[in-house]
């Protein structure tokens, strides 16, 4: 399977420390998307980040790509109670028209 | 939301009979795909299309057909639906663009296969 992998599976914070996931794949990728999943509900697109670049922001969003390693991460700076929820990167691979998602990070925001 | 719908939302049914769920999208995007979200498997890919009656296989297609007979809709069937096929079903469109391919999710149908 070309399924990425999140680490950690599960992650719990207080409210306004920083939260970090990582993603790892195994292919090489033409990008890499990060993903929110609340409870219950669909996945809502967060950011995009293509091979070529190593860095990327989206307001408390920062994401980096490793393309060398393989890794990606996201890290959310001063979470909030309504980051609460699962987390997924999916690969756009270089052959082939097909996503590949991990199996996600839950996010837990303690207020 | 790019104008991802899916119906039904829920739906129950029994083991062996024929179920059929919809998805459409009003931005004529070429690029369709089907997902199944199960705890622990995260989202796979039962089938996609690249455009009206062209469809092809993902990681889990066994048990499930599909088709596409216009750009906006894809239909996600299962011919005789199992109990295994219990799940959240996802549909996604992808927009065109090389490196800056993204894809978009509809809200998703729940499944359940008595």
């Amino acid at each position: 399977s070309q399924q990425g992998e999140e680490d950690p599976q599960a992650l719990s914070i207080q409210e306004g420390e920083n939260a970090t996931m990582n993603c790892s794949y195994k292919t090489s990728i033409n990008n890499l998307q990060w993903y929110r999943q609340n409870s219950g509900r669909g996945l809502v697109h967060l950011i995009l980040i293509r091979s070529n670049e190593r860095e990327k922001h989206s307001g408390r969003l920062r994401v980096t790509l490793d393309t060398s390693k393989k890794s990606s991460s996201l890290l959310i700076t001063a979470s909030r109670a309504a980051d609460t929820a699962s987390y997924f990167c999916a690969t756009y691979p270089v052959t082939g028209n097909q996503f590949y998602f991990g199996t996600g990070t839950s996010l837990t925001v303690i207020p | 939301d790019a104008g991802i719908t899916q119906s039904p939302r829920h739906k129950v049914t029994e083991t062996g009979t024929p179920v059929t769920l919809r998805c459409h999208q009003t931005e004529n995007h070429r690029y369709m795909y089907w997902y199944r979200q199960d705890p622990g498997h995260g989202l796979r890919l039962i089938h996609y299309s690249y455009g009206v009656k062209d469809t092809d296989k993902g990681e889990v297609s066994d048990g499930y057909s599909v088709s596409r007979s216009k750009t906006e809709d894809f239909l996600l069937t299962l011919e005789s639906a199992t109990s295994s096929q219990t799940s959240v079903y996802f549909c996604a469109i992808r927009t065109s663009g090389g490196l800056f391919n993204e894809q978009f999710f509809g809200p998703g149908t729940r499944l359940t296969v008595l």
